[in-house]
């Protein structure tokens, strides 16, 4: 029973360096999300997946890349990353998007 | 565009104090739902509420949702520390149920 799945845990980054947070869910979940949460920022939607094979950006798309691999798995790619990207990123899945999200742990990005 | 407020930001109360959080919607919801988080953890789903009037008990929580589906509330009856962390409410998003728009969520403190 792991439900969300999020790697790496932590990680630092220099500026303009790439890198892919990995997402998977075992709860035969239909939606997959990225989300970005900042000090009094909330949470904000980088990117969803409504059902295995879409994806569509949320609030904060701009710099970021999504693949939605399979029904289990959603990636979020940060092609060159910036200091603005430093953030906690959660993924979360829903049965079906608007219902009892499940968050993974979250990864704590650092870029320097 | 469509908003979720929460009040009050912040609380801090001595245990075995009283504490209510309240979320209120720009707009009409078709539910709303819970989230709590602790201090460097991630949401995690308390409960969803989708009839007029719905209130909902668990344990020292109480959820309300109005009866106009545009507020709701959590009460939380005799706090403990085990209750500190922050109390994100969410609703689907007008016009697209698979993404939800968030409150920015109230911080409970709880002194000993």
């Amino acid at each position: 029973n792991a439900g969300v799945t999020q790697t790496p845990k932590f990680q630092v980054l220099k500026t303009g360096q790439s890198m892919t947070l990995q997402c998977a869910q075992d709860m035969n979940h239909n939606s997959m999300y990225w989300y970005r949460q900042d000090p009094g920022m909330g949470l904000r939607l980088i990117y969803y997946s409504a059902s295995e094979g879409t994806t569509d950006k949320g609030e904060v798309p701009n710099g970021y890349n999504v693949s939605r691999l399979n029904k289990r798995e959603f990636s979020l790619r940060l092609e060159s990353a910036a200091p603005s990207q430093t953030s906690v990123y959660f993924c979360a899945s829903s049965p079906t998007g608007n219902y009892g999200y499940t968050f993974g742990s979250g990864t704590r990005l650092t870029v320097v | 565009g469509q908003q979720v407020m929460q009040i009050p930001q912040y609380q801090h109360v001595q245990e075995g104090e009283d504490f209510t959080t309240y979320c209120n919607s720009s707009t009409t919801l078709s539910n709303i739902q819970w989230y709590k988080q602790r201090p460097g953890g991630h949401p995690v789903f308390l409960i969803q509420l989708v009839k007029s009037g719905e209130v909902k008990k668990q344990k020292r929580l109480t959820f309300q949702f109005g009866e106009a589906k545009k507020n709701s509330s959590l009460h939380i009856t005799a706090t403990q520390t085990t209750d500190v962390g922050t109390y994100f409410c969410a609703g689907p998003r007008s016009g697209n149920n698979r993404k939800l728009i968030w409150g920015l969520g109230t911080s409970l403190a709880v002194n000993p």
